[in-house]
């Protein structure tokens, strides 16, 4: 079974632009959530989405946003880049979203901004 | 606001040694609490999975427990080889945050031969 699919793994951008990010989550997988990684704050929520609809909204400004289609795949926007948006982008998923199931991880999207 | 901690924030240990990795949370109120393993460049592997209503959970030569009154795990590895050379992550799922993991910083771990 194929694992959580990432795409781009690599992203160089500059400060303003705005960018996409793709997730497709494990086959069979409905729930697909986002975290962002930092060297110094570590790994922090973004948000999760299951059925299409946004579940669960972590701490970060409006700027990020993200949708679910009706085939689970996920996608991820950032507009008007900041230095500060540098960091690995990271895909999560996971059978039903239930409370009490391993989430999977993908390999992420290291986004660099200049 | 739930914290997660995980000390040391470093380890190096010699090819054979057994070994205790920490993680403390401050909020007892936890669905659940899952291990990752990160390698460098990569995403999150998971390893174990402990309910909140489990005390511990083996797999292989990893063994995770968990202690909710006291807000604390501990990932034991037997007999460590170069190849657990990575950073192990501890994350919970509260009551309050719902489907979110909120994540220690790790501990990375390296293991000569």
């Amino acid at each position: 079974k194929a694992g959580v699919t990432q795409t781009p793994r690599y992203l160089i951008k500059t400060r303003g632009q705005q960018v996409t990010l793709s997730c497709s989550p494990i086959s069979g997988h409905r729930s697909v959530s986002w975290y962002q990684q930092t060297p110094g704050q570590g790994l922090q929520f973004l948000f999760e989405y299951f059925s299409e609809t946004q579940r669960n909204k972590g701490n970060f400004p409006g700027r990020f946003s993200g949708r679910q289609f009706s085939n689970s795949r996920s996608e991820m926007n950032v507009s008007t880049l900041e230095l500060g948006d540098s960091a690995l982008y990271l895909c999560a998923s996971s059978l039903e979203g239930s409370l009490n199931q391993p989430q999977h991880f993908g390999d992420g999207t290291r986004l660099s901004i200049l | 606001k739930q914290e997660v901690t995980q000390i040391p924030a470093a380890l190096s240990v010699p090819e054979g040694e057994n070994l205790v990795l920490n993680c403390s949370f401050t909020d007892s109120a936890i669905y659940n609490l899952q291990w990752f393993r990160q390698d460098p460049g990569k995403g999150l592997t998971s390893l174990l999975l402990i309910q909140s209503s489990q005390r511990e959970q083996t797999s292989g030569r990893l063994n995770a427990s968990l202690d909710k009154s006291s807000g604390r795990s501990t990932l034991y590895i037997a007999a460590s080889q170069p190849g657990d050379s990575a950073t192990y992550l501890c994350a919970v799922i509260t009551y309050q945050a719902g489907t979110a993991l909120i994540f220690g910083k790790g501990t990375t771990l390296s293991v000569s031969s």
